[in-house]
């Protein structure tokens, strides 16, 4: 099947601390992956992406790199910030569809 | 500036009641989709459309439909027949399959019924 599992949340963090949100995705093809930011009542955004293995995409500080053969994708930020409290998703692109994880919500507490 | 744009923010329907969410984009995208959100569940998709005047079913399509006569415009309609229609709802767009796809979301409806 084509599913995106991510780690579920919700996750609290100090100001400053490191973050790893676990995301893994069924091996059927070379899919583009994503992860996506939703802020509170807002639409989602893309924060990075990575369309081969071994790529790495990045943006504001956070990191993701497409492993081919653990079919991961996680993201990592060294310092968080109180305001990258919100939802992030990780999605797969494959057949003309994005399929995306169940969301994992940050707070970061300053 | 270019983008995507839902309307309205907020809906109350009242049950038994058909109602329209807009969704328009002036990306000049191919590909358009509509998600439903729910706490907890994550995006689960309704409709997709890849081409003007074609749409197919998503994992959730029954009691929604949908048109597709403009290749700016995706409206969803949510009809009697969707048994627990309030959710946030997410329409985006992507340009054609490649290395550059992503998916561009607007900014949501949140519909509730009372």
């Amino acid at each position: 099947g084509n599913s995106v599992t991510q780690m579920e949340g919700p996750v609290t963090l100090s100001e400053e601390a490191f973050l790893t949100i676990n995301c893994t995705y069924t091996a059927t093809g070379y899919p583009s992956l994503f992860w996506y930011v939703q802020y509170p009542g807002e639409g989602l955004q893309l924060l990075l992406k990575a369309t081969k293995a071994d790529d790495k995409g990045s943006n504001k500080g956070f990191e993701a790199t497409y492993r081919k053969e653990t079919t991961s994708f996680h993201l990592e930020k060294g310092s968080v910030q109180v305001s990258d409290s919100a939802v992030y998703f990780c999605a797969r692109y494959t057949g003309n569809q994005f399929y995306f994880g169940t969301g994992t919500s940050l707070t970061v507490i300053p | 500036d270019g983008g995507i744009t839902q309307s309205p923010k907020y809906l109350f329907r009242k049950e038994g009641q058909n109602v329209t969410l807009s969704c328009e984009q002036n990306l000049n995208h191919d590909a358009m989709y509509w998600y439903r959100q729910d706490p907890g569940q994550g995006l689960r998709l309704i409709y997709y459309s890849q081409i003007v005047n074609d749409f197919q079913k998503g994992d959730i399509a029954e009691g929604y439909s949908v048109s597709r006569e403009k290749k700016e415009s995706f409206p969803l309609t949510v009809t009697s027949a969707q048994k627990n229609p309030t959710a946030f709802y997410l329409c985006a767009s992507s340009p054609p399959t490649g290395m550059n796809t992503e998916a561009f979301f607007g900014q949501g409806t949140r519909l509730t019924v009372v």
